[in-house]
């Protein structure tokens, strides 16, 4: 079975700019949630999707959106990006039911110039 | 509020060694706790999941415990080979959320 992956894997913006990162998850897995690692504040959860449905969201700054397609892909988008933004972002698939197992993603690695 | 901490920040041991990587947790009111590696630049590999209602789960080398009550959880690694090294990751999975909260981990260096 294909594990779970992201496209692409290493991104350059400028700040202001905007971006739209990629995850398609383990086939059958319906939940995707998405992480940012920094060194500073290590790994923090962004948000869940599960059925097309945001599900749980984590205290980011509305900059931060998803959706997830019927497929069960998902995107985020960071708008008008900030210097602070560069980090390792990282989705996760599931099933979706509480406690399941999260299988992760390689990453995107964002640097914002 | 959850909060998930590790100690030590970082941990270096000559090969063979058997070692034990530590984990708090401040709401015992999880779901689960999983551990993962994570290889420098790479994204996360489970190692082992223990649901709330259990004790402790085994692969291989790897033994996780888990005591809710004491808002505590335990990696052992025996008889540790290079190929170890890396940071450890503990996450507690909330409950009514499909939301892990990872501590900072623990940087492990198995020196030959």
């Amino acid at each position: 079975k294909a594990g779970v992956t992201q496209t692409p894997r290493y991104l350059i913006k400028t700040r202001g700019q905007q971006v739209t990162l990629s995850c398609s998850p383990i086939s059958g897995h319906r939940s995707v949630s998405w992480y940012q690692q920094t060194p500073g504040q290590g790994l923090q959860f962004l948000f869940e999707y599960f059925s097309e449905t945001q599900r749980n969201k984590g205290n980011f700054p509305g900059r931060f959106s998803g959706r997830q397609f019927s497929n069960s892909r998902s995107e985020m988008n960071v708008s008008t990006l900030e210097l602070g933004d560069s980090a390792l972002y990282l989705c996760a698939s599931s099933y979706g039911r509480r406690g399941d197992t999260q299988y992760f993603g390689p990453g995107t690695r964002l640097t914002v110039l | 509020k959850q909060e998930v901490t590790q100690i030590p920040a970082a941990l270096s041991v000559p090969e063979g060694e058997n070692l034990v990587l530590n984990c708090s947790f401040t709401d015992s009111a999880i779901y689960n706790l999983q551990w993962f590696r994570q290889d420098p630049g790479k994204g996360l590999t489970s190692l082992l999941l223990i649901q709330s209602s259990q004790r402790e789960q085994t692969s291989g080398r790897l033994n996780a415990s888990l005591d809710k009550s004491s808002g505590r959880s335990t990696l052992y690694i025996a008889a540790s080979q290079p190929g170890d090294s890396a940071t450890y990751l503990c996450a507690a999975s909330i409950q009514g959320a499909q939301k892990l909260v990872f501590g900072q981990g623990t940087r492990l260096t198995i020196n030959p």
